[in-house]
């Protein structure tokens, strides 16, 4: 079965410093990986997508992806209060029609 | 970024009643999708279309059903809600070509008491 897990958390941070959030994920065909922000009783809003190994910044955010180690991570900088949300890592696997398959979310909370 | 527009918000709704979800995206979007995401859990696929006419269940079964008879619409029904069916729906879409990212409506709460 094929499948993305993610730290539950609750990862805390104070503010100001680097968030990571990480994902792995079983299938090494993958080739779309995306992070998503979703606050408490919302919907998910999309931060990134990645599709190449590395990194992709945009403003405080930064994705990596390594697949052939099959983990993709999220780093936020200079973590604000406002930045305390679920993340949720969201993978294409091969086969799947284009279909994302979620993980469960990594709960951020940033601290004054 | 995609304007894609689901009504109720909130509903609550007795058992054995007939509800139909609504979900509208006006950026043209081929691909649309129900979701279904229980409170601190994971989203699931419940059902997909990728144009006029196309409808397939997803990887979670539900007792819902859908219809995609115009691009921007894709309605959700359920026959008889059941207390089980509280949950949240979520609608998302994304475009045919180019990148596959999707994007979503703010949801529906549904309480079936």
């Amino acid at each position: 079965q094929k499948e993305v897990e993610q730290n539950s958390g609750p990862l805390s941070v104070p503010e100001g410093a680097i968030a990571s959030l990480n994902c792995t994920y079983s299938d090494r065909g993958s080739q779309s990986f995306f992070w998503y922000r979703q606050y408490s009783g919302k919907s998910p809003e999309l931060i990134m997508s990645i599709y190449s190994n590395g990194d992709k910044e945009d403003g405080r955010f930064t994705a990596q992806l390594n697949k052939a180690s099959q983990y993709v991570s999220l780093l936020i900088r200079d973590s604000q209060p406002s930045d305390s949300a679920t993340y949720l890592c969201a993978v294409i696997f091969s086969g799947s029609a284009r279909q994302l398959t979620f993980g469960s979310g990594t709960q951020l909370t940033v601290l004054p | 970024e995609a304007d894609i527009y689901q009504t109720p918000r909130y509903l609550v709704i007795g058992t054995g009643k007939k509800i139909t979800l609504e979900c509208s995206q006006t950026m043209g979007h081929d691909k649309m999708y129900w979701y279904q995401q229980d409170p601190g859990m994971e989203l699931h696929l419940i059902h997909y279309s990728y144009g006029v006419n196309s409808t397939e269940k997803g990887d979670l079964s539900s007792e819902s059903t859908v219809s995609r008879i115009r691009t921007e619409h894709f309605p959700l029904t359920l026959e008889s809600a059941r207390p089980s069916h509280t949950s949240q729906y979520l609608c998302a879409s994304s475009e045919s070509g180019g990148g596959y990212e999707q994007y979503f409506g703010p949801g529906t709460r549904l309480t079936v008491t």
